[in-house]
């Protein structure tokens, strides 16, 4: 099966700039997650999708960033203006089941996203 | 609060054995996760334990107690492309299934 896709690779913006993530999950994957991770670090959940609702943004600095998944398939998350401690490469990652009801809830992660902000 | 603690960083021979433990605090606990990150990849599941005891696939094994909190992960015959880091990460009902996520341990194999 096709994995998560995930675009730009790569990206290098300016402080105050803004930046565009995409998401494609797995075929059939209800679950969707955005991650931050800074290097050294775990992995730091900024959004959880079921569908195309949100079960949890807890974690997401909404005053810049913004998540969508439109149609429950694919997502963008959005960063407006970016700061110089958002730099960290941003993971998307889709699952069958959160609940575990069906097995192990393995998460699925796409290549990430590079972000520099200078 | 829920946390977990792993060693930042271990080092081992090529051929050798290497025990990576994790521990965790969480209620409503529904397993733990170990995952691979090699540098500048996106981290890969190796292994899932919600039962006591000890699972075995090839030559990695992860083990649990559940009354002690604590997790190890077992790396045998270790190969260079082992080097890498080994995130654990626990599952809670009470937190919608999310998982938490330890800060990870990197693995240096030398040779």
């Amino acid at each position: 099966e096709a994995g998560v896709a995930q675009s730009p690779r790569y990206k290098i913006i300016e402080k105050r700039q803004s930046v565009a993530f995409w998401c494609n999950p797995i075929s059939g994957h209800a679950t969707l997650y955005w991650y931050q991770q800074i290097l050294g670090q775990g992995p730091k959940l900024l959004i959880q999708f079921q569908n195309n609702g949100v079960v949890d943004d807890s974690q997401l600095p909404k005053d810049r960033f913004s998540a969508e998944r439109l149609k429950g398939v694919d997502s963008t998350l959005k960063i407006q203006p970016a700061k110089l401690e958002d730099s960290a490469v941003y993971l998307c990652a889709s699952s069958l089941d959160p609940s575990g009801a069906s097995g192990a809830n393995v998460l699925t992660f796409g290549a990430g996203s590079r972000l520099t902000v200078l | 609060g829920q946390n977990i603690d792993q060693p930042t960083e271990m080092t081992a021979t090529e051929g050798a054995i290497v025990q990576i433990n994790c521990t965790y605090q969480t209620s409503g606990f529904n397993g733990l996760f170990w995952y691979q990150q090699h540098a500048a990849e996106a981290p890969t599941f190796l292994s899932y334990n919600v039962l006591d005891g000890l699972e075995e696939k090839g030559r990695f094994s992860s083990f649990l107690s559940r009354s002690k909190g604590y997790s190890y992960l077992l790396l045998k015959e270790l190969q260079m492309k082992d080097s890498a880091s080994y995130l654990c990460a626990v599952s809670s009902r009470d937190s919608n299934y999310q998982l938490i996520w330890g800060a990870g341990t990197k693995l240096i194999i030398k040779p």
